[in-house]
């Protein structure tokens, strides 16, 4: 069983459209979590951690369920530019190796 | 440009021969992380660095490569007797240990072994 386990996609979504991607992770020491985005042939970017109480970033939220192994990324009103992939990260502390998932492919439609 | 730089972006070589890449990371991070990623997959740890220190390697570091730090600021990742298989896209990553833990990424170096 992988470590960090996506939906590999592809998503095709209308522009304007909420989608929601999950993750689940294996290892119950995990501590810190993080959606990454990655743009075709371009380096993962960071696009937000992923914090127990959940948080939003703008059009972003992202949640976490520590009990179950679970987070989720939401993105709503979707925008062209959101076309990407999303990438699932996980942690085990103290600024250590980081655990990436497959990706998630996203194609925002006009 | 404070990013983390590496070059150079692209390498082709044939097999068998020995390449060298290297990664400056942002200048305050004190921890430099090599990853590789292949097509359809994503970024797989390979070592990190403490300033001059390597931490940690994993399982898929074989002995053909080799990753330094020497002064703690810029790093290089040397592999030699490269395969078909070594081809892929490298990546350096820094963060700074007292500080949050997420990692900011290069822009890589796509290696293409023929």
């Amino acid at each position: 069983r992988k470590e960090v386990e996506q939906d590999p996609g592809p998503f095709n979504v209308p522009e304007g459209a909420t989608v929601a991607f999950n993750c689940t992770y294996s290892n119950s020491a995990s501590q810190s979590f993080f959606w990454y985005r990655q743009d075709c042939r371009k380096e993962p970017k960071l696009l937000m951690s992923v914090y127990s109480s959940g948080n939003e970033d703008g059009r972003f939220t992202a949640q976490l369920n520590r009990a179950s192994q679970y987070i989720s990324l939401l993105i709503r009103d979707s925008k062209l530019s959101d076309s990407a992939t999303y990438l699932c990260v996980v942690n085990r502390g103290g600024n250590e190796k980081l655990t990436f998932g497959t990706g998630t492919r996203l194609t925002i439609i006009p | 440009d404070t990013g983390v730089s590496q070059d150079p972006r692209h390498k082709i070589t044939k097999r068998g021969q020995n390449v060298t890449f290297r990664c400056d990371p942002i200048s305050e991070h004190n921890r430099l992380y090599w990853y590789r990623q292949t097509l359809g997959q994503g970024p797989e740890f390979l070592t990190y660095f403490q300033n001059e220190a390597q931490l940690e390697k994993s399982r898929l570091l074989s002995d053909r490569f080799s990753a330094e730090r020497p002064k703690g600021s810029f790093s290089t990742l040397e592999i030699q007797r490269t395969e078909q298989g070594d081809s892929a896209m490298y990546l350096c990553a820094s963060s700074h240990s007292g500080g949050a833990p997420a990692q900011y990424f290069g822009p890589g170096t796509r290696l293409t072994v023929l």
